[in-house]
């Protein structure tokens, strides 16, 4: 299985709202990263873990809050987003650690509108 | 941090031409460059990627290149075909440690006319 999947696909909030993105893998990874992608720019790191471990929290602001259970899933908690947060969040893996060949794989992303 | 900067933002060629896109790396620590496709609504694909202890790759109709010393790298595309378009990122990372940042160039937006 070469594949990273996330659900949902598309996700309409508002700003009041608390829901969840899911990430998964199933490759033997030990890293998992969220990224943002707004329209026409490239993905922007929000947060590495590496062994289940936060590794990189790139001062994300905190009504994004990440969690990973065990080394096959990641999620994102949104809560009190703002309209400006609506964009494409990209869930992707790697080996991880000391291994070396880090190559990231996507997911398909969660399309996310906040009104 | 690493800061990676990619030209051009667009470009266009014809059908069966090849396309060159460049990138620049800040960061003399960084050993991993990936280059990747991404479709419209779809999600980033690696397509080929490149470590420091190589100077040149080559898959099919795409090459990569890295000149460590100038700290630039670049993607080749021989006999482009209409269904290479897409927005092409290119990205530099430290592989091999705990730190597993990579950063993204802004992206160029490839159009092959048929």
């Amino acid at each position: 299985d070469t594949e990273v999947t996330q659900t949902p696909k598309h996700l309409v909030m508002g700003m009041t709202n608390k829901k969840s993105l899911k990430c998964e893998q199933h490759m033997g990874h030990r890293a998992m990263y969220w990224y943002k992608q707004k329209a026409k720019k490239p993905p922007e790191l929000m947060f590495v873990y590496s062994y289940e471990k936060l590794s990189i929290n790139e001062s994300v602001p905190s009504r994004f809050s990440p969690e990973c259970p065990n080394s096959s899933l990641l999620n994102l908690h949104l809560h009190a987003l703002q309209p400006e947060d609506s964009a494409l969040y990209l869930c992707a893996s790697s080996r991880g650690g000391l291994a070396g060949t880090d190559t990231q794989y996507f997911g398909p992303g969660t399309r996310l509108t906040v009104l | 941090g690493e800061n990676v900067e990619q030209h051009p933002s667009t470009l266009s060629v014809q059908e069966g031409d090849s396309a060159v896109i460049k990138c620049t790396y800040s960061d003399s620590a960084s050993n991993y460059f990936p280059w990747y496709k991404q479709e419209l609504g779809k999600r980033p694909q690696l397509i080929i990627d490149i470590r420091s202890n190589v100077g040149e790759k080559k898959d099919q109709r795409i090459a990569v290149t890295l000149n460590k010393t100038a700290k630039h790298f670049s993607l080749h595309i021989t006999e482009t075909q209409p269904e290479d378009s897409a927005v092409y990122f290119c990205a530099a990372s430290i592989s091999g440690s705990n730190n597993n940042d990579m950063r993204f160039g802004a992206g160029t937006r490839l159009t092959v006319k048929p």
